[in-house]
């Protein structure tokens, strides 16, 4: 069965747009999560849709927004766009029982 | 707070040799631990899950809840196993899924010929 499919694969973005990322889960899969990957934190959690409702949220300010439709599909939006922002953003999925999550390839953001 | 901390950035070994790949964690609560490796462009996928119990390419990993400990330990290293490896935590109080992920800064694994 396909993977779970992150588009676009690469963005450049200027200081002060938003962007928006798309993220298909593997079939099936109602969890949806999103990771940021720095070379300086690591990887680190976002939020996690399950069923079209954010059931957690991580420590990032509330420019970062996402949400998942009811295909389980998932999107993330992140608004007035800073340097800092430039990172890999990753998505994984799993069914509800979270048998492990299954990662995407990710969206390589740059911001400048 | 939870935490998951990887004391080495790097480990090289030669093939052949034992690996263990260090993992502690903090946690209140009842945490699930899991193992995810990074090959070269490839993307991150499941390698462990303690619950599991199982032993997957040779490596296997035992939570050590007096230590607060998950290693990776491997007994004999190949060179294909050469990768980045994160341990990851996760809350398990979401009735079974687990989708806020703590992942370590990781353990990038050098195995030489």
């Amino acid at each position: 069965k396909a993977g779970v499919t992150q588009t676009p694969r690469y963005l450049i973005k200027t200081r002060g747009q938003q962007v928006t990322l798309s993220c298909s889960p593997i079939s099936g899969h109602r969890s949806v999560s999103w990771y940021q990957q720095t070379p300086g934190q690591g990887l680190q959690f976002l939020f996690e849709y399950f069923s079209e409702t954010q059931r957690n949220k991580g420590n990032f300010p509330g420019r970062f927004s996402g949400r998942q439709f009811s295909n389980s599909r998932s999107e993330m939006n992140v608004s007035t766009l800073e340097l800092g922002d430039s990172a890999l953003y990753l998505c994984a999925s799993s069914d509800q029982w979270g048998y492990g999550y299954t990662f995407g390839s990710g969206t390589r953001l740059t911001v400048v | 707070a939870q935490r998951v901390t990887q004391p080495e950035k790097l480990l090289s070994v030669f093939k052949g040799a034992p690996v263990e790949l260090k993992c502690n964690y903090s946690y209140s609560g009842s945490p699930e631990l899991f193992w995810y490796v990074q090959y070269s462009r490839q993307r991150l996928q499941l390698l462990l899950r303690h619950i599991s119990r199982e032993s997957i390419k040779g490596f296997t990993a035992d939570l050590n809840k007096g230590e607060t400990s998950f290693h990776l330990k491997k007994p004999f290293a190949q060179e294909e196993d050469s990768a980045m490896y994160y341990c990851a935590l996760s809350d398990s109080n979401y009735g079974g899924s687990q989708g806020n992920l703590i992942f370590g800064k990781g353990t990038k694994l050098s195995v030489k010929p």
